[in-house]
């Protein structure tokens, strides 16, 4: 099994410009999440899914979207990128736990973003 | 602030040496875990405790539980080398989707 994996690993963006950010795990998980990591900081939650075609804002959605069209993929776009959006990106899921749950949360390797 | 604020920020020991890392919530939770980020990874789940529990072990991880302080610890025994990363601890918070993550504790173990 591959796990959870991200595309791309690194990219360069303009102030302006939009892009898509993918994640796919292959571990059958309901669960899906997308954090940014900034420096000195733990992660902050963007957008979540609970199911396919599922959705749900984090603790710092504005600026993003996402979409959760097939189980195995989660999708985060930005619109119009913008030099605070500039972090590292980590994609992740998880089963189902205890109580319909989210529990142990299973993490890409990250990717890099960098807006001029 | 955050739900999970982990304390030290830092932490340097010499390889063999035990390493204690504390962690403070604020709220009501389901669970409590900790994970391990190496530097420009993605972080890597070590171990879980549910609310009614309050001690749990995983090789040389021990964690310990306290829901009437809201304060949860890592110990890791003998260290390595490898053990050099951050380390989160992340809180399930009762009546909540989401998992919290605090800021983290950055452990450098020396050789």
């Amino acid at each position: 099994n591959a796990g959870v994996t991200q595309t791309p690993k690194f990219r360069v963006l303009k102030t302006g410009q939009s892009m898509t950010l993918l994640c796919a795990q292959d571990m059958n998980h309901e669960y899906m999440y997308w954090y940014r990591q900034d420096p000195g900081m733990g992660l902050r939650l963007i957008h979540y899914s609970v199911g396919e075609g599922t959705t749900a804002k984090g603790e710092v959605p504005d600026g993003y979207n996402v979409s959760r069209l097939k189980k195995q993929n989660f999708l985060l776009g930005l619109e119009s990128a913008a030099p605070s959006q500039t972090s590292v990106y980590f994609c992740a899921s998880s089963y189902l736990g205890r109580g319909g749950k989210g529990e142990t949360q299973y993490f890409g390797p990250g990717t890099r973003l960098l807006v001029l | 602030s955050q739900q999970g604020e982990e304390d030290p920020q830092a932490l340097s020991i010499q390889e063999g040496e035990n390493a204690t890392m504390n962690c403070s919530y604020k709220t009501s939770i389901n669970n409590l875990q900790w994970y391990r980020q190496n530097s420009g990874r993605g972080l890597v789940h070590l171990i879980l405790i549910r609310s009614n529990e309050r001690e749990k072990h995983s090789g040389r991880l021990r964690v310990t539980l306290d829901t009437s302080k809201k304060s949860s610890s890592l110990l890791i025994t003998a260290s390595r080398a490898a053990d050099t990363a951050s380390y989160f601890c992340a809180t399930d918070v009762t009546g909540g989707f989401k998992t919290i993550f605090g800021a983290g504790t950055r452990l450098f173990v020396k050789a």
